[in-house]
């Protein structure tokens, strides 16, 4: 995990609370994702950003807001908790290259809405 | 559309044990291949990756060969060991996209 660092580690939240995950990355690389994971259902992708400014809607964008204000960071935003989003979340980034390319994964938050 | 199937787990094996883990999938043109570990507690690693038909990517003694025909890319490794246990995701990216789309996690289990 090394180069991609998420905060915070875990947070638990009450329903309609609001909170921001913080992701951060030291590789200079453009391209940054969130992802959820659940038991039995892999991961899926909340919200990408293929370059700094721009941000594009994933599998499962609904309830989530996303900034990428410069290049290093990507923040995932929870306006209103709701207890569906109780997950683990990753953030990842990609090394440039159309063939080659791979994803690095921060080591992820556990979010718990009650 | 496109996605990614593994086989159910959790997988339970003795240590030494041989291991095949099944992935196949659907994707419209030449999809890029990848197979990811996650040890608990942490976050997803690549372990393996294939880019185009009859590639084989290895890793740490796991393979993994990517097969059109048959739209597969199943994980093996000839001895597992203890320290192997972790949970495993075949994952697709899809030719021109940097997306990944993912399986839904296979859970190792191996016991000495």
């Amino acid at each position: 995990n090394a180069g991609v660092t998420q905060t915070p580690k875990f947070q638990v939240l009450k329903t309609g609370q609001s909170m921001t995950l913080q992701c951060a990355q030291d590789m200079n690389h453009n391209s940054m994702y969130w992802y959820r994971q659940d038991p039995g259902m892999g991961l899926r992708l909340i919200y990408y950003s293929a370059s700094e400014g721009t941000t594009d809607k994933g599998e499962v964008p609904n309830g989530y807001n996303v900034s990428r204000l410069n290049k290093r960071e990507f923040s995932l935003r929870l306006e209103s908790a709701a207890p569906s989003q109780t997950s683990v979340y990753f953030c990842a980034i990609t090394t440039p290259g159309q063939t080659t390319d791979t994803q690095y994964f921060g080591p992820g938050t556990r979010l718990t809405v009650l | 559309g496109n996605s990614v199937t593994q086989m159910e787990g959790p997988v339970t094996l003795s240590e030494e044990a041989f291991l095949t883990i099944n992935c196949t999938y659907t994707a419209t043109g030449y999809p890029s291949l990848f197979w990811y570990v996650q040890y608990p507690g942490e976050g997803l690693q690549l372990l393996l990756k294939a880019t185009k038909a009859d590639d084989k990517g290895s890793n740490k003694g796991f393979e993994a060969t990517y097969r059109k025909e048959t739209t597969s890319f199943h994980l093996e490794k000839g001895s597992v060991q203890v320290s192997d246990s972790a949970v495993y995701f075949c994952a697709l990216r899809l030719s021109g996209g940097g997306k990944l789309i993912f399986g839904q996690g296979t859970e190792l289990s191996v016991k000495p």
